[in-house]
């Protein structure tokens, strides 16, 4: 079964600067699907970036980019220019072709200072 | 359509009552899910729906738990002699099917969950 890590139980981050957040994940198949999400609190979780294992290109969403090392098995997430809003829950998750559900990492909370 | 809807927001309930939530998700979503989430975890996949069909059930979804789609529009889960390990929040998700049938491309559209109290 896939597994989601996410080392990180806490960060923070000046306003202005820049985050990242780390994943890790364990799989033998060779095509799937990564996600960022975003849970602030006590609100509904939203996508914020995902990324096709098949594709070497690193996806971007705005602030938003992803460092994707399929061989390491690393799925990052930088967040720049980082705003007050940013501040939330935020879980990594994986998706195999061909199977439905998601699998989620437990997620790393991001605090953004002013 | 303003997205996935859930209800209600927050459930208080004794313990062994029975607890029944609600799910209407986006309208042209074939593929709707439940997952469940406590405090300082990850969402954990319970079951989900394509169209009126439950396809797959977690190991997590105990005897106690049922859930349907009857028209393959919105959806209840049932939690049958609530146990207080059954505690946290339920959340729905929704997403459609691209044109080769499956789902792959998208991420899911969360609702705000159903947030479950057993005293």
């Amino acid at each position: 079964a896939q597994t989601v890590t996410q080392s990180q139980p806490e960060m923070s981050v000046q306003e202005a600067e820049t985050v990242t957040l780390s994943c890790t994940y364990d799989t033998s198949e060779s095509d799937y699907y990564l996600f960022w999400y975003k849970q602030p609190p006590s609100r509904q979780m939203i996508l914020v970036i995902r990324q096709e294992a098949y594709k070497q290109q690193n996806a971007t969403e705005n602030r938003f980019s992803v460092n994707f090392q399929k061989a390491a098995k690393s799925f990052s997430l930088k967040i720049s220019d980082s705003q007050l809003g940013d501040a939330a829950m935020y879980f990594c998750a994986y998706r195999s072709l061909g199977s439905t559900p998601l699998v989620f990492g437990k997620g790393t909370r991001l605090s953004v200072i002013a | 359509d303003t997205g996935v809807s859930q209800d209600p927001r927050h459930k208080i309930t004794k313990r062994g009552q029975n607890v029944t939530f609600r799910c209407d998700p986006i309208s042209e979503h074939n593929r709707l899910y439940w997952y469940r989430q406590t405090l300082g975890q990850g969402p954990e996949f319970l079951t989900y729906f394509q169209n009126e069909a439950q396809l797959e059930k977690s190991r997590l979804l105990s005897d106690r738990f049922s859930a349907e789609r009857p028209k393959g529009s919105f959806s209840t889960l049932e939690i049958q002699r609530t146990e207080q390990g059954d505690s946290a929040m339920y959340l729905c998700a929704s997403s459609p099917l691209d044109g080769t049938g499956d789902q792959a491309n998208y991420g899911y559209t969360f609702g705000s969950g159903t947030r479950l109290t057993v005293v």
